[in-house]
């Protein structure tokens, strides 16, 4: 069974400032996917930016970039140049890659980390 | 209507009585998920419908009935619910399950925010 912990619980950062948010995961699968995800405060989920594990690059998409350590299953947010717009929940997930043999395509959650950011 | 939309937003309801949630995405996709979200926890996967057909139950209580009418439409059926069944229900919906995970972008509705009584 696969678990992703986020040990930051709630965090804030100051507008224009750089903040990071953690995730460990835990899984015996080498083929797999890393997600973090967004909602804000009107709920809608949407995904902020996703890793392959077999890929060493670290993602990028615009402010938002991973540091992916396979070793350590380590995946950590970081949000460059914080906007107001960017208050909200973030969630780490994982899934197992299809192609791995074991046919999951569910996604595991962690339990959040609230972020708020202070103008 | 654009992206996944879930009615209603917010549902109280008390133990005895029916409801259904209501989930419709506009992406053209054929698979479509239902989760449960509580205060605290991980967001926990319910159910599972491919091409209409339910792939998973994630061993949810027969008091939750999920029915898939067509690769669009999403229902849950909710009957004798418990106080502790009280969260935000999310639907999601990707392309279909034959494709890798990467590939299948799980887009997320607003959510339904239900309380039972």
């Amino acid at each position: 069974a696969q678990t992703v912990t986020q040990s930051q619980p709630e965090m804030s950062v100051q507008e224009a400032e750089t903040v990071t948010l953690s995730c460990t995961y835990d899984t015996s699968e080498s083929n797999y996917y890393l997600f973090w995800y967004k909602q804000p405060p009107s709920r809608q989920m949407i995904l902020v930016i996703r890793q392959e594990a077999y890929k060493q690059q670290n993602a990028t998409e615009n402010r938002f970039s991973v540091n992916f350590q396979k070793a350590a299953k380590s995946f950590s947010l970081k949000i460059s140049d914080s906007q107001l717009g960017d208050t909200a929940m973030y969630f780490c997930a994982f899934m197992i890659s299809k192609y791995s043999g074991a046919g999951s395509y569910q996604l595991t959650f962690g339990k959040g980390t609230k972020l708020s950011v202070i103008p | 209507e654009t992206g996944v939309t879930q009615t209603p937003r917010h549902l109280v309801m008390g133990m005895t009585n029916k409801k259904s949630l209501k989930c419709e995405q506009h992406l053209g996709h054929n698979a479509m998920y239902w989760y449960k979200q509580s205060a605290k926890k991980p967001l926990e996967l319910m159910f599972v419908y491919n091409f209409k057909e339910q792939t998973e139950n994630n061993s949810v209580p027969s008091r939750f009935s999920p029915e898939c009418p067509n690769s669009s439409h999403l229902f849950l059926h909710l009957h004798t619910l418990q106080p502790e069944d009280s969260a935000l229900y999310l639907c999601a919906s990707s392309q279909d399950l034959l494709r890798d995970s990467f590939e299948n972008e799980q887009f997320f509705g607003p959510g339904t925010r239900l309380t039972v009584l």
